[in-house]
């Protein structure tokens, strides 16, 4: 059982290029979450999906674009690399459970793709 | 809106002390709370929560918190660390508002143990 799997681990971008960001799961939750990691900032969440066909924006969703086209994946993608886009970027997924308990599991994360933008 | 402010940035520690990890929340609603461990270069990990119930929560490792809703505080404590404790730890709340369970953190607690 892999968890939550995030690819690529490390990527330096030039400015203007894109890329995406690979998050997949294999332990059938429904929920799945993208988050940013700045020093002295904690984690801030860019997009989020509660299904397939079903995501919603984060507290910093600019510069980024989700998609969720089966339970298992949910790549996030840069379209226009900025130097501010410098981060660590974490995946996440839980279980809602029933009658919204989700959170009774608790959030599976994967290990981290780290990004510089130069 | 909910917030949450873990007071310390660092927290140095001897092997073998105490420690105690401060962390305080707002939220206009019941909230659940969470307390996750990063060790280095990986990722987040659940150390405890707190949903209902018992207001001390015992988590992995040794850990334990105490949710209390008149200080609106959920602080993280072991008795005794070891070297192996060193990590940055991030105290998160959910109010659970809506069909997604969203998490916020903290700005995270490096804990740094020493001999």
């Amino acid at each position: 059982n892999a968890g939550v799997t995030q690819t690529p681990k490390f990527r330096i971008l030039k400015i203007g290029q894109s890329m995406t960001l690979q998050c997949t799961q294999d332990m059938n939750h429904n929920y799945m979450y993208w988050y940013r990691q700045d020093p002295g900032m904690g984690l801030k969440l860019i997009y989020y999906s509660v299904g397939a066909g079903i995501t919603d924006k984060g507290e910093v969703p600019n510069g980024y674009n989700v998609s969720r086209s089966t339970t298992e994946d949910f790549p996030l993608r840069l379209e226009l690399a900025a130097p501010s886009q410098t981060s660590v970027y974490f995946c996440a997924s839980s279980y809602p459970g029933s009658g919204g308990q989700g959170l009774n599991y608790g959030y599976t994360f994967g290990s981290g793709t780290r990004l510089t933008v130069v | 809106a909910q917030s949450v402010t873990q007071l310390d940035s660092q927290v140095p520690v001897f092997e073998e002390a105490p420690v105690e990890l401060r962390c305080n929340y707002s939220s206009s609603v019941s909230v659940y709370l969470f307390w996750y461990v990063q060790y280095p270069n990986q990722g987040l990990q659940l150390l405890l929560k707190y949903l209902s119930g018992s207001t001390l929560v015992k988590g992995i490792n040794g850990f334990e918190a105490e949710f209390n809703k008149s200080q609106t505080s959920f602080h993280l404590r072991k008795p005794s660390v070891h070297i192996s404790d060193t990590a940055e730890y991030f105290c998160a709340v959910s109010d659970l508002v809506g069909t997604a369970s969203k998490l916020t953190f903290g700005t995270g607690t490096r804990l740094q143990v020493t001999l």
